[in-house]
């Protein structure tokens, strides 16, 4: 079974710019969540969707946004991108969103260089 | 939300075990523990999970004290590539998807 698809894998933005980040959950997989992981912060919870509804957000600004379609692919947008916001961009797929026994399986990541 | 301790690093020689401590001592009755490791900027790998009692997989076993106050990751025999980041989390278990993750204990693995 094919893990967690991430796209692109690399990306080069400016300030001000926006972006969108693909992530293709595990076949079967209907919960994904997105994490930024930065040297200074370490990983961090960015949301979660489940069913094409945000369950879970972690303590972003607006400018971070995301959605989940029917097949369960979701996407990440940040806008009006900030110098900070250079980090490793990870999405993270489960079964279902039942509480806390289901597991989490991780993509490659997409690294977002802001200049 | 319970929080976990690990030491910032750790060395082992290639083919002998790797014991990862982790102490969880606020853990409540109902949450697990889990490991995860990240080699150097790939997405972390999901490695084992427990509630109370004893787990092994073909990656590595978890022992968890009775008290649950602590845990030790055994990576059997460890080689180069298991050298990574590895992150004990304890999960919360209203938050869903949310996983919180500290610093990890950054495992190198000597020739």
């Amino acid at each position: 079974k094919a893990g967690v698809t991430q796209t692109p894998r690399y990306l080069i933005k400016t300030r001000g710019q926006q972006v969108t980040l693909s992530c293709s959950p595990i076949s079967g997989h209907r919960s994904v969540s997105w994490y930024q992981q930065t040297p200074g912060q370490g990983l961090q919870f960015l949301f979660e969707y489940f069913s094409e509804t945000q369950r879970n957000k972690g303590n972003f600004p607006g400018r971070f946004s995301g959605r989940q379609f029917s097949n369960s692919r979701s996407e990440m947008n940040v806008s009006t991108l900030e110098l900070g916001d250079s980090a490793l961009y990870l999405c993270a797929s489960s079964l279902f969103s039942s509480g806390f026994q289901e597991t989490q399986y991780f993509g490659p990541g997409t690294r977002l260089l802001v200049l | 939300d319970a929080k976990t301790t690990q030491p910032p690093s750790m060395d082992c020689a290639e083919g002998r075990a790797a014991n990862l401590p982790c102490n969880h001592s606020t853990i409540s009755g109902n949450e697990y523990v889990y490991w995860y490791r990240q080699i150097h900027s790939q997405g972390p790998q999901y490695i084992i999970h427990g509630l109370k009692n004893n787990e092994t997989n073909e990656m590595a076993s978890l022992i968890i004290t009775e008290d649950r106050k602590s845990s030790t990751l055994i990576l059997p025999h460890a080689t180069l590539r298991d050298t990574a980041v590895y992150y004990c989390i304890v999960r919360v278990y209203n938050q869903g998807g949310k996983l919180i993750f500290g610093q990890g204990t950054e495992l190198s693995v000597k020739p």
